[in-house]
């Protein structure tokens, strides 16, 4: 989509508990939605996705949950490490348009 | 290791200087894009190619110019440059023609301008 707002921007958790990045997006027709995680100094890196017609999607410690009616989607990690710390990115993206569109970006800090 | 190659890594440069920045995709991949990420900020779109044609434009700046060659390389030229141009910029590729799959990163081409 267009526009990909991305809440919040920085989030600090305990190791162990879980953490949440919540993004929403303006184009009703968004029918990709993937998640990035750049690690300081690195690259980005896609770590999860989920297509429109999938309500959740979920890989080991971390899912992905979609509500195509309040357009908005969700990356949930759970039982953090230290090595979670990173800025993860959502985007939004839709078929017949070329435009990947990244959120403003979540810096996620897990305390040991 | 991406496969994605992106030179040169690090460049310093002053005010008012062109310089070029290049871009080679993974083994196959058609599509080529470009962002810009300023320090502790996001990742800012600025175009699209897609074997050799230009597909979409984000906020690309009019002193900011870019190609895909019959090879597939990209090149990003930034011209008449200013401080607020200094960043981290990223080619990244894909193997599909539209954008519904994973972007391949490289790392980096970091820009300073003094």
């Amino acid at each position: 989509g267009e526009n990909v707002e991305q809440h919040p921007s920085t989030l600090s958790v305990q190791e162990g508990d879980s953490a949440v990045i919540k993004c929403t997006y303006s184009d009703s027709a968004s029918n990709y939605f993937p998640w990035y995680k750049q690690e300081l100094g690195k690259r980005p890196q896609l770590i999860i996705d989920i297509r429109s017609n999938v309500g959740e999607k979920k890989d080991q410690r971390i899912a992905v949950t979609l509500n195509k009616t309040a357009k908005h989607f969700s990356l949930h990690i759970t039982e953090t490490q230290p090595e979670d710390s990173a800025v993860y990115f959502c985007a939004a993206t839709t078929s017949g348009t070329y435009k990947y569109i990244f959120g403003t970006g979540t810096r996620l800090k897990v305390l040991a | 290791d991406s496969g994605v190659t992106q030179t040169p890594k690090h460049l310093i440069t002053a005010t008012g200087q062109r310089v070029t920045l290049r871009c080679s995709p993974r083994s196959g991949d058609l599509s080529v894009y470009w962002y810009q990420q300023s320090l502790d900020q996001g990742l800012q779109f600025l175009i699209q190619y897609y074997n050799g044609e230009e597909r979409a434009k984000g906020n690309i700046l009019e002193r900011f110019s870019a190609q895909q060659f019959p090879d597939l390389h990209s090149e990003l030229n930034l011209s008449s440059l200013e401080l607020g141009d200094s960043a981290l910029y990223f080619c990244a590729s894909s193997s599909k023609a539209t954008i519904t799959g994973e972007l391949f990163f490289g790392e980096g081409s970091r820009l300073t301008v003094l």
